[in-house]
């Protein structure tokens, strides 16, 4: 089945330190890849994605390369904000079957201090 | 406007009651979604609906008991609670069955006593 794996938490970092969070995934079939970000007692929402090999997603200074020779859809920002701190879900998209569904990783805890 | 809305937003309740939670969305989208989020931040999907039918059913106690009345709405019901159903639950919607983005509530904490 399909899985997604990504850097255990929480990462605490400085402000404007560069950001890296790994994920890596396994799947049967072609997924599409995204990352949501979920600020505190908030709902998840989109930040980027890619749904081909080599594609790179990006958004509010975020951005992550589909690796397909990898597996692979690491998250990167060259310079963190205090506004950053929140959880980051990897994700992938693909068909299993019978049904399309969303698999999420575990989730990775982000803290930028001033 | 709320694209996603769930409501209520926190639950507090006894063993053994008997609670609903109602999600609406107001984009259009085919495809609704309830999710479970643990303590640990754990996101599992429970069950997805597509135009008013069930196409995801996870293993979930039949104590949960998903309804959808028509294409914006997908009310959750849960029967007999217990103390690990304490969880915060997240609707969501996406366009269609295949479309990778979702639209999410903002969730409603349930704590079980």
């Amino acid at each position: 089945g399909n899985s997604v794996t990504q850097m255990e938490g929480p990462v605490t970092l400085s402000e404007e330190a560069f950001l890296t969070i790994n994920c890596t995934y396994t799947a049967t079939g072609y997924p599409s890849l995204f990352w949501y970000v979920q600020y505190p007692g908030e709902g998840l929402q989109l930040l980027l994605k890619a749904t081909k090999a080599d594609d790179k997603g990006s958004n509010k200074g975020f951005e992550a390369t589909y690796r397909k020779e990898t597996t692979s859809f690491h998250l990167e920002k060259g310079s963190v904000q205090v506004s950053d701190s929140a959880v980051y879900f990897c994700a992938l998209s693909d068909y299993g079957g019978s049904n399309y569904k969303l698999t999420f990783g575990k989730g990775t805890l982000l803290t930028v201090n001033p | 406007d709320t694209a996603v809305s769930q409501t209520p937003k926190y639950l507090v309740t006894q063993m053994g009651n008997d609670k609903s939670i109602k999600c609406e969305q107001n984009l259009g989208h085919d495809t609704m979604y309830w999710y479970k989020q643990d303590s640990k931040k754990f996101l599992k999907i429970m069950f997805s609906y597509n135009n008013k039918e069930l196409i995801i059913n996870e293993t979930v106690p039949n104590r949960f008991s998903p309804k959808s009345p028509d294409k914006a709405h997908l009310n959750l019901h849960i029967n007999s609670l217990e103390l690990g159903d304490s969880a915060v639950y997240f609707c969501a919607s996406s366009q269609s069955e295949g479309a990778g983005e979702q639209f999410f509530g903002p969730g409603t904490r349930l704590t079980v006593l």
